[in-house]
């Protein structure tokens, strides 16, 4: 049961394009949502991240969407850099029952090349 | 500030035999989490401690998994004995505390089990 979807494994774009990275989730109880950017041989690194409450944040050329509706999120990179080239996991997160601590669930990943 | 360290990076073994992960979270920090990544897949999460004692384990295969972090700053994960199915990253995050939603991550553990 994958609560955290990322239907696109791959992604290709040229430089000083616009990137779109899409996550869909199917759990209601999801209240926070983060992107997570990952290079070979490291470990994931936050990118940004979204509360429920809001449809938009925006940091520098990254700007994330949500729409509560449609259980979808997306990751717009503007514009593109060859440095961006990296998987990128969409992760969710939910409070566990009868704490203030959170879950993180995490999506398979999209693979971002942007070429010069 | 140092971030998550983790030991070995890499490590090879043979299914049946046993083997080791250490992780030092970032200083101060009071949750620890170990994750399990498989190929093409997303970081899953195996264990959650809060300080030293044990918040989430649903996800851990407890027969053969074992992970504590006894005096609530580093941790070890242990499997024993090892499955061709093990081989995986291996990642520890941490938070500040339990309320905190982002994790930071250690570089991770690449385990290959022959």
């Amino acid at each position: 049961d994958q609560q955290v979807k990322q239907n696109s494994p791959s992604l290709s774009v040229q430089e000083g394009r616009i990137s779109i990275l899409n996550c869909d989730y199917t759990n209601s109880m999801f209240d926070y949502f983060l992107w997570y950017k990952k290079y070979p041989a490291e470990g994931p690194t936050f990118l940004i991240s979204i509360s429920s409450i809001k449809d938009k944040n925006e940091d520098g050329r990254f700007t994330v969407f949500l729409n509560k509706s449609a259980k979808h999120l997306s990751l717009h990179i503007v514009p593109s850099q060859p440095g961006d080239s990296a998987v990128y996991f969409c992760a969710a997160s939910a409070i566990r029952s009868g704490g203030s601590n959170y879950k993180l669930t995490f999506g398979k990943g999209t693979l971002l090349t942007v070429n010069p | 500030e140092a971030g998550v360290a983790q030991s070995p990076r890499y490590k090879i073994i043979e299914k049946r035999q046993s083997v080791a992960f250490w992780c030092n979270p970032i200083s101060g920090h009071a949750t620890l989490y170990w994750y399990q990544q498989i190929l093409g897949q997303g970081p899953k999460l195996l264990i959650q401690f809060q300080n030293n004692g044990v918040v989430d384990d649903s996800q851990l295969p407890k027969d053969r998994f074992s992970a504590e972090r006894l005096k609530g700053v580093d941790s070890t994960l242990k499997i024993q004995p090892a499955k061709l199915e093990d081989s995986a990253v291996y990642l520890c995050a941490s938070t500040p505390n339990a309320g905190t939603y982002e994790q930071y991550f250690g570089p991770g553990t690449r385990l290959t089990v022959t």
